[in-house]
């Protein structure tokens, strides 16, 4: 079973517009940390966020904002007033940190999003 | 500092030739771990390393992959008699590998595979 599921394949928007990125996961530990990463067209992965499982207060900077609801196991992401410079694909990942059986640190990713962002 | 670089950026092989595929980590990070990423999908687990000891290759498709870290610090990820489903891009994340540091992985700029 996926433990982490993006099921927004694709996003398409216009600039100014805001626009949210779906994250559900999935994990039996108490401890775990949730990520958000961004794939430019270049290729390379940038990393944008951590939150640990027992922080759930949301958090902002600038344009980006994350809301984690534990009661829902999600962590979506927001972009406020969009840029063509957004345009990438966005990964959240799951690691478990109390390593039944997985190694610690390791990620499991999504199947990212596409955001794309229209001038 | 140094980032994680890995070599060479892209790799253009034929079918049934064996590619080396190699990462250098963050001078000081202990865990090392590589992700392949095929076409429109997230990066999958390979395996594992901390310091010179691959503690975790169950992410390893087949024995045709093989990965080494022989003295704790370069690692290399090698696919013997390779196969056009091997296409794909490898990254390679290393982190110091203690406490909250082990869940700062950096990853390098990644390797493109293409077997033809």
């Amino acid at each position: 079973a996926q433990k982490v599921t993006q099921a927004q394949t694709e996003i398409s928007v216009v600039e100014k517009e805001d626009v949210t990125l779906d994250c559900v996961y999935e994990t039996r530990d108490t401890t775990y940390y949730l990520f958000w990463y961004k794939q430019p067209p270049s290729g390379e992965l940038v990393f944008l966020i951590r939150r640990n499982s027992f922080d759930e207060q949301n958090e902002i900077s600038g344009r980006y904002s994350w809301n984690f609801q534990k009661s829902t196991s999600s962590f979506n992401f927001t972009i406020t007033a969009s840029q063509v410079v957004d345009s990438a694909v966005y990964f959240c990942a799951l690691s478990e940190a109390q390593g039944r059986g997985s190694t610690l640190g390791r990620l499991y990713f999504g199947r990212g999003t596409q955001l794309t962002v229209w001038p | 500092g140094a980032g994680v670089s890995q070599s060479p950026r892209y790799k253009v092989t034929k079918r049934g030739q064996d590619v080396a595929l190699r990462c250098d980590p963050i001078s000081g990070h202990v865990s090392l771990y590589w992700y392949r990423q095929a076409l429109g999908q997230g990066p999958e687990f390979l395996t594992y390393f901390n310091y010179e000891a691959q503690q975790d290759k169950s992410g390893l498709p087949n024995d045709r992959f093989s990965a080494e870290r022989p003295e704790g610090s370069i690692s290399t990820l090698t696919i013997q008699r390779t196969e056009q489903r091997d296409s794909a891009m490898y990254r390679c994340a290393s982190s110091l590998g203690s406490g909250q540091a082990l869940y700062e992985q950096y990853f390098g700029p990644g390797t493109r595979l293409t077997v033809t």
